[in-house]
């Protein structure tokens, strides 16, 4: 299975700051299709996970602009610029190139 | 609104078995792939199952092949979870999923005597 490991675990910010996750992948997550199934979820407290960003860069409707992936091949990034009270929870890579699907574990981010 | 509801949680000792489902409404649930989350108490996110539009293909992560099928009722608009032969370690809350877009809020599973 690919692994996606994801760092830092756990991050800190101040309102306003701006804040980058990293996640690499055990192997490229290019499919032969030419697309790259690198995804993001954001959960808060007690809720379910919500789809940010599919396909390393794109914003899913309705998410702020603040927020941006980047990438290629086995290393991503999710960057918040601009961070807001409502960002507190824990973030999710999670590929969908190569079964089964994999999640890294997990980036908790906390307000200052 | 695209709403995914989950049912059929609850306690059940080790050895037994249970169904979850999962009634979609607000999209056309027929022409989306479906899936199986899990998430342990306090840990991160594991998929257990996908599904083809037409429940013609399936695919299970290897900790749950043999004691999980995934089915779906299109007419009925509802993905189900049959989960047979449960262990301690399938505790968990499930979510369905339209593979990562929409997700359902959950339902808590608890394998215990």
């Amino acid at each position: 299975d690919v692994v996606l490991t994801q760092t830092p675990p756990t991050l800190s910010a101040t309102i306003g700051q701006s804040v980058s996750i990293s996640c690499r992948s055990s192997q490229s997550l290019l499919h032969s299709n030419g697309n790259t199934y690198l995804n993001w979820l954001l959960q808060r407290p007690g809720q379910p996970p919500q789809l940010l960003i599919y396909l390393v860069s794109r914003l899913e409707s309705g998410v702020p602009n603040r927020f941006s992936g980047s990438g290629s091949g086995t290393d991503f990034t999710l960057k918040i610029s601009g961070v807001e009270a409502e960002d507190l929870g824990v973030y999710y890579c999670v590929q969908s190139t190569h079964a089964p699907f994999t999640f890294g574990s997990g980036t908790k981010l906390e307000i200052k | 609104e695209v709403q995914l509801v989950e049912s059929g949680g609850v306690l059940v000792q080790p050895g037994r078995s249970m169904k979850l489902s999962c009634a979609a409404s607000g999209f056309t649930f027929s022409s989306f792939p479906m899936a199986w989350v899990r998430q342990a108490p306090t840990k991160g996110l594991e998929w257990v199952a996908t599904i083809s539009t037409s429940g013609g293909s399936t695919y299970y992560r290897d900790s749950v092949k043999g004691r999980f099928t995934i089915s779906r009722d299109n007419a009925k608009s509802t993905l189900y979870l049959q989960m047979d032969s449960l262990r301690s370690e399938d505790t968990a809350t499930y979510y369905c999923t339209t593979l990562l877009q929409w997700w359902g809020q959950g339902v808590m599973v608890t394998v215990s005597s």
